[in-house]
């Protein structure tokens, strides 16, 4: 089975672009979520989705969004690109969304601002 | 409040046991995990333990909660080489959403 799939898998994007990043869950995993990871840190919280409806959002500015597909699949779309936004974009799926439903994580997205 | 602290690096000898340590903050946390990421990976599901039990054990690894202290160890028994990484300690927070340490960088020496 596969497991939680990201695209693309490097970026290089210049202060003020847009960018939007793509996930596809675990099959059968109905919540995905979203963490950004700086280099040298642990990630930090971004969103939650479980059925296509955000359950919590974390301390990012607006410029962050995101939404869930009747597929499952998501995007992060972040606008106006800052140097600090450069960092590793990592998607978790999990069964449902809650703390007994362990998230899986892909291999990321290594997004440069420039 | 949200706040994991873990050693920020780790030596050991090939064949040896390692043993991370980690500190959480929240006492209200019902799970506790473990990943483990290599270079240029993603996070990866070591386990994960629920807050009502003090040992966990999945065959090389064992994880020990000590909820009083708020203290989470997770013990590697015979080190390998492939176990090279940086592990994270994490905390659910609100049902939904993991707050992680900085992670632990293990280095395994012949």
């Amino acid at each position: 089975d596969a497991g939680v799939t990201q695209s693309p898998t490097h970026l290089i994007k210049t202060r003020g672009q847009h960018v939007t990043l793509r996930c596809s869950p675990i099959s059968g995993h109905k919540s995905v979520s979203w963490y950004q990871q700086v280099l040298g840190q642990g990630p930090q919280f971004i969103f939650q989705y479980y059925e296509k409806e955000e359950r919590g959002r974390g301390n990012f500015p607006d410029r962050f969004s995101a939404r869930q597909f009747p597929n499952y699949s998501s995007e992060l779309n972040v606008n106006a690109l800052l140097l600090g936004d450069s960092a590793l974009y990592l998607c978790a799926s999990s069964l449902a969304g809650t703390e007994n439903s362990p998230l899986h994580f892909g291999n990321g997205t290594r997004l440069t601002v420039t | 409040g949200e706040d994991v602290e873990q050693s920020l690096f780790l030596s050991v000898r090939e064949g040896d046991s390692s043993v991370i340590n980690c500190t959480y903050t929240d006492s209200s946390s019902t799970y506790l995990y473990w990943y483990k990421q290599e270079p240029g990976a993603g996070l990866q599901l070591l386990t994960y333990i629920f807050s009502n039990m003090d040992m966990k054990q999945d065959q090389r690894l064992t994880v020990l909660l000590n909820k009083k202290d708020k203290h989470l160890s997770l013990r590697i028994a015979d080190t390998q080489t492939g176990d090279s990484a940086i592990y994270f300690c994490a905390e659910s927070i609100d049902d939904y959403k993991l707050s992680f340490g900085a992670g632990t960088t293990v280095t395994v020496r012949a």
